[in-house]
Order: C-alpha cells, then sequence, then structure tokens
C-alpha cells in the first residue's frame, strides 16, 4: 500500500470555486511530484519540490495553479478558480533517491 | 517538446498468453525508463526499471531496452485476470532533476 496519502479522495466544485488538495509524501523521500491525469489517462507534470523549495514547474502563468511544500506541514495544490477542463486525477508522489516514484491515491476533482 | 509514444494503445490477450507493449522517448537525453501498473480507480505502482541497454526478468515480467533507439518494451507471460490494468511507461534523465514524462498507456485487458 502507498505511504503517499493523499487528501481529499474525492472533490467536487463549481465553476470558479476554489480547490485545495493535500499530500504528505512518504517520509525520508527527498523530491515530490504533482502530476494531473486526464480522463484519457494522459499524465501532465505540474511541478515538482525538494526540501520545500520548486524545482521545476510548468508554465502557470494563468496563474490559477499554485502550489507549495512547507516543512512539518502536508504538501498542497490549489487551484484558485477551477474550470471544467481541470476535471481529473491529481496525482502526488514522493520519489526515492534511487528514482522510483511512489503515487498516493490521487484526489479526483470533478468540476461542474 | 519531449514525448513518450507507446503502442499500442489497447491489446487483449488471452489468459495464459503473451502481453507485448512498446514505448519510445523522443528525447535522446533519456537516461532511463520505468513502467508502471494502474488498475482502474487505483494509483500507478511501479513495475520496473531498465537502465542499461538489454534485458532484465522479474518473475512472468521481462523488460527490454534499445538505448541506441530510445525504444523499450514490457512482455508479460502466462498472462492472468488480474493483469487487466492500464501500463505506463515513464522516461527520465539526470539532467532533467529526475522527472518523469509519462505516456499515454497501453490497455491490457486479460481475456478468461
Amino acid at each position: 500500500n502507498s505511504k503517499v496519502i493523499q487528501t481529499p479522495r474525492y472533490l467536487v466544485k463549481g465553476q470558479g470555486q476554489k480547490a485545495k488538495m493535500r499530500c504528505i509524501p512518504e517520509k525520508g523521500h527527498p523530491v515530490v511530484f504533482w502530476y494531473q491525469q486526464n480522463k484519457n489517462n494522459e499524465f501532465k507534470f505540474l511541478i515538482n519540490f525538494q526540501n520545500q523549495e520548486v524545482l521545476q514547474q510548468i508554465d502557470m502563468t494563468e496563474k490559477r495553479f499554485s502550489a507549495e511544500c512547507p516543512s512539518n506541514s502536508p504538501c498542497s495544490l490549489e487551484i484558485q478558480s477551477s474550470e471544467a477542463g481541470d476535471s481529473a486525477l491529481y496525482l502526488c508522489a514522493s520519489r526515492t533517491n534511487t528514482g522510483q516514484l511512489y503515487f498516493g491515491e490521487g484526489s479526483k476533482l470533478t468540476v461542474l | 517538446q519531449q514525448k513518450v509514444q507507446q503502442s499500442p494503445e489497447s491489446l487483449i490477450v488471452p489468459e495464459g498468453g503473451m502481453a507485448s507493449l512498446n514505448c519510445t522517448s523522443s528525447d535522446r537525453n533519456v537516461d532511463y525508463f520505468w513502467w508502471y501498473r494502474q488498475h482502474s480507480g487505483k494509483s500507478p505502482k511501479m513495475l520496473m526499471s531498465i537502465f542499461s541497454n538489454g534485458e532484465k526478468e522479474e518473475g512472468r515480467f521481462t523488460v527490454h531496452l534499445n538505448k541506441a533507439s530510445l525504444h523499450t518494451s514490457l512482455h508479460i507471460r502466462d498472462s492472468q485476470p488480474s493483469d487487466s490494468a492500464l501500463y505506463l511507461c515513464a522516461a527520465g534523465g539526470n539532467y532533467n532533476q529526475g522527472k518523469l514524462i509519462f505516456g499515454q498507456g497501453t490497455k491490457l485487458s486479460i481475456k478468461p
């Protein structure tokens, strides 16, 4: 069983509403990733962190997405103003030093 | 932009048969490939990784890698109904700080 804990498992939002998802990575894993998996199973890398610092992220110029990974608190991904196209499974993963990713069960977002 | 292409898109194999899945990266900087399996409604779970040219076998699963062509394949022998899932190939490299780029997956169905 995955030791990456994601909450909530499901969330339903209306268009324009804020959606926030949390992730507790596995202890000892230095890097945390967020991916978006759409209904066509396409994976889109969103952002990754190491020791609370952003390593890489997609161009979030639309400014609706934000993420953070503070020390001693869960990591989070927030969508400020949800749109229908944001409906997807949001997967958090933590990476071991050997490069293996362990995924959480995901947060399934439905935007009505 | 780096792409990971998987084929076929879907595959039906009789129980006890051999399933062969393919994956190619367009990025010549890729150092390694991972194969993940995702059962319906679940998160991806790592199956196998391959870093060097050649073949790697673990139980019923065999992975091949040809670094020159950036092509990897996964073979499942004696397929079981529980092998029915989405199989995801992911490519990464040390240049990319460990970020994995995922293919769109091959949906495998094992028919009893």
